[in-house]
């Protein structure tokens, strides 16, 4: 069975410094995984995937994360963070299947000071 | 391109009755998947939908049904409805889930239900 573990159900960070949140992931078999951000009373935005193609995965908003095999990690990072960053986000993974049935992490919440 | 639609935005009902939500994939998208998010249960799978088809199904009770149309339009239907139905029901769209390396899912905004 798949399942994502996001390690800090809330993160705070000042504005400017490196934002890093914490996923991992268990899969019997190689996985997709997935960054979403919500913003508050909104959907999920992708911010980026993996897909077995290149390991270090860069997305919108300047964030990117490093798919780590020997980790069973994806934490996704920014080198400075910005006030509009503060949002909450999802870690997610994806059995390689024809469904569209995704598995979603409970979520970091991010906060970031002035 | 206009992205995931989902109607209403909003919905207060009392508990016993039924709902139904909409929700309008992005057009030339056959697969509708939804989700239900609350904060103690976070995001959960509920069923998914692919050229009219359910291909999956979340762990939900049977009062939780969906049925997709010809134009790729889904609807989701929640009978005898229990204070515990109040969250945030999303629907996401994509293209075609067989396409691995091209994957991606479009979420909508969401429809808040309240169950008083």
């Amino acid at each position: 069975a798949q399942s994502v573990t996001q390690l800090g159900s809330h993160v705070s960070v000042s504005e400017g410094a490196l934002v890093l949140l914490r996923c991992n992931y268990s899969s019997s078999v190689p996985p997709y995984l997935f960054w979403y951000v919500q913003y508050p009373n909104q959907g999920l935005q992708l911010l980026l995937k993996y897909t077995s193609a290149a390991t270090l995965v860069k997305g919108i908003n300047g964030f990117e994360a490093e798919f780590k095999k020997s980790e069973t990690s994806f934490h996704l990072t920014k080198p400075s963070a910005h006030m509009s960053d503060a949002a909450e986000y999802f870690c997610a993974v994806k059995k390689y299947s024809s469904a569209s049935k995704i598995i979603f992490g409970s979520g970091t919440r991010l906060s970031i000071r002035p | 391109k206009a992205g995931v639609t989902q109607t209403p935005r909003y919905l207060i009902k009392t508990r016993g009755q039924q709902v139904t939500l909409s929700c309008s994939p992005i057009s030339g998208h056959r697969s509708v998947s939804w989700y239900q998010q609350t904060p103690g249960q976070g995001l959960q799978f509920l069923f998914e939908y692919f050229s009219e088809t359910q291909r999956n199904k979340g762990n939900f009770p049977g009062r939780f049904s969906g049925r997709q149309f010809s134009n790729s339009r889904s609807e989701m239907n929640v009978s005898t409805l229990e204070l515990g139905d109040s969250a945030l029901y999303l629907c996401a769209s994509s293209l075609d889930p067989s396409s691995q390396s091209s994957y991606e899912q479009y979420f909508g905004p969401g429809t808040r239900l309240t169950v008083t």
